[in-house]
């Protein structure tokens, strides 16, 4: 069984800074690896997409690299801003179905 | 449509009543997922359905639950007889198919009192 896990489960930095969330899985048998950020009360938004075959995606100020045969993921994040609070969550998608087995998440707050 | 649309956004509902939650996908998405967040918890994958393909019900957590679509468009998770443990938010994403980047609706809040 697939499972998925954030560290850290919260972080709080002060605005400018770099960061770098982490995910790790025990399954590599992945098709893809998707990130996301949820905002509170509200769904999720895709933030970036890697393949399997893949090993990163850029998106602005963010980048997300994928080593599969260690099962590990990481979300940098450069020059964060407040606008950057939000829970990150990532997410595998395993099997024939593609499901999509997620993380826990982690809280982020950026301070002024 | 734009994006993944999600009726009702609020439900609150008495125990022991019938709700049904109603998900659009965008517009030529085969593969759509149900989701149901508890507060403060992750995501627990429902249920998927692709194409005319026979659903993978395996993550729905009792007889209760149900879903279903017509073709490749909207889709309805119905729980019957709604019990406190059933509140949470409820998230419905579509992917164009298999293994492509999943959209999410902004969810349907229910509330069993």
């Amino acid at each position: 069984k697939q499972e998925v896990t954030q560290i850290p489960a919260a972080l709080s930095v002060p605005e400018g800074e770099n960061l770098v969330l982490n995910c790790s899985f025990t399954d590599s048998a992945i098709y893809n690896l998707q990130w996301f950020r949820q905002d509170p009360g509200k769904g999720l938004t895709s933030l970036l997409l890697i393949q399997s075959s893949q090993r990163e995606q850029t998106s602005g100020r963010l980048n997300a690299s994928l080593d599969k045969s260690s099962g590990r993921s990481t979300l940098y994040i450069a020059a964060s801003q407040p606008g950057d609070s939000a829970t990150y969550l990532c997410a595998v998608a395993t099997g024939t179905a593609s499901k999509l087995t997620f993380g826990t998440g982690t809280r982020l707050q950026v301070t002024l | 449509g734009a994006g993944v649309s999600q009726s009702p956004s609020n439900k609150v509902t008495e125990k022991g009543k019938d709700v049904e939650l109603r998900c659009d996908p965008i517009s030529g998405h085969t593969a759509l997922y149900w989701y149901r967040q508890r507060l403060g918890q992750g995501l627990e994958f429902l249920i998927y359905f692709q194409g005319n393909s026979a659903p993978d019900k395996s993550g729905l957590p009792s007889d209760r639950f149900s879903a279903e679509r017509t073709g490749e468009s909207v889709s309805t998770l119905t729980i019957q007889r709604t019990q406190q443990e059933d509140s949470a938010v409820y998230l419905c994403a579509s992917t164009s198919q298999a293994y492509t980047e999943a959209f999410f609706g902004q969810g349907t809040r229910l509330t069993v009192v």
